[in-house]
């Protein structure tokens, strides 16, 4: 089975430091999401990638983050400088485009203390 | 933007019952419908998925309908079992856009 893989799979870091977590997504597919979810407010999505080009990232919040593709094989979202408040799980999510299915990484666990 | 609402938000059924996850969704422009569940722990996965020019769509317990006049479309789990208690999301997606129900945890009783 193709998968998107995660890394980390857990991080815990202290407020103020910088956080970059990687995502592969599954070969040959060109649309990318993240997320982030947490109890209070589910899955939240914050870029949206096709074909390496951003084409939605008003989900997330510019002062702090930012998600990059350097390639097709790799994309990133980086926090800097982390809050306790961004403690959640962050997704990656890889698919062929709309109408299709996407396929969830198993997520990067974020504990920012 | 797309605004995707989903009900209820817990579902109790004993062992062999039906259950029923409604959403409803504002963008018409949206024209797929995927359905993830997502156990304690892990990461969503696809379980079913309808396209705007289809009504409904079954997969042995599991059928999803989709009312594009309405806009709203659902989920039914036939015959229950203690595996199927998880979290449920819906989600409505376009070309820039997959957006996600604040999901339905569902219960199943022996």
């Amino acid at each position: 089975d193709a998968r998107v893989t995660q890394t980390p799979r857990h991080k815990v870091t202290e407020m103020g430091q910088e956080v970059t977590m990687r995502c592969q997504p599954i070969l040959g597919h060109n649309t990318v999401f993240w997320y982030r979810q947490t109890m209070m407010q589910g899955l939240e999505l914050l870029a949206y990638f096709r074909n390496r080009a951003p084409l939605d990232d008003s989900g997330m919040p510019k002062d702090r983050f930012s998600a990059e593709m350097p390639d097709a094989t790799l994309a990133t979202l980086k926090i800097q400088p982390s809050e306790p408040r961004d403690s959640a799980v962050y997704f990656c999510a890889s698919g062929e485009g709309p109408i299709y299915g996407y396929t969830f990484g198993s997520g990067t666990r974020l504990t920012v203390v | 933007g797309e605004n995707v609402e989903q009900h209820p938000s817990t579902l109790s059924v004993q062992e062999g019952d039906s259950a029923v996850i409604k959403c409803t969704y504002s963008d018409s422009a949206s024209n797929y419908f995927p359905w993830y569940k997502q156990e304690l722990g892990k990461r969503p996965q696809l379980i079913i998925d309808i396209r705007s020019n289809v009504g409904e769509k079954k997969d042995q317990r599991i059928a999803v309908t989709l009312n594009k006049t309405a806009k709203h479309f659902s989920l039914h789990i036939t015959e229950t079992q203690p595996e199927d208690s998880a979290v449920y999301f819906c989600a409505g997606a376009g070309y820039s856009t997959l957006t996600f129900g604040k999901g339905t945890m569902l219960l199943v009783s022996p």
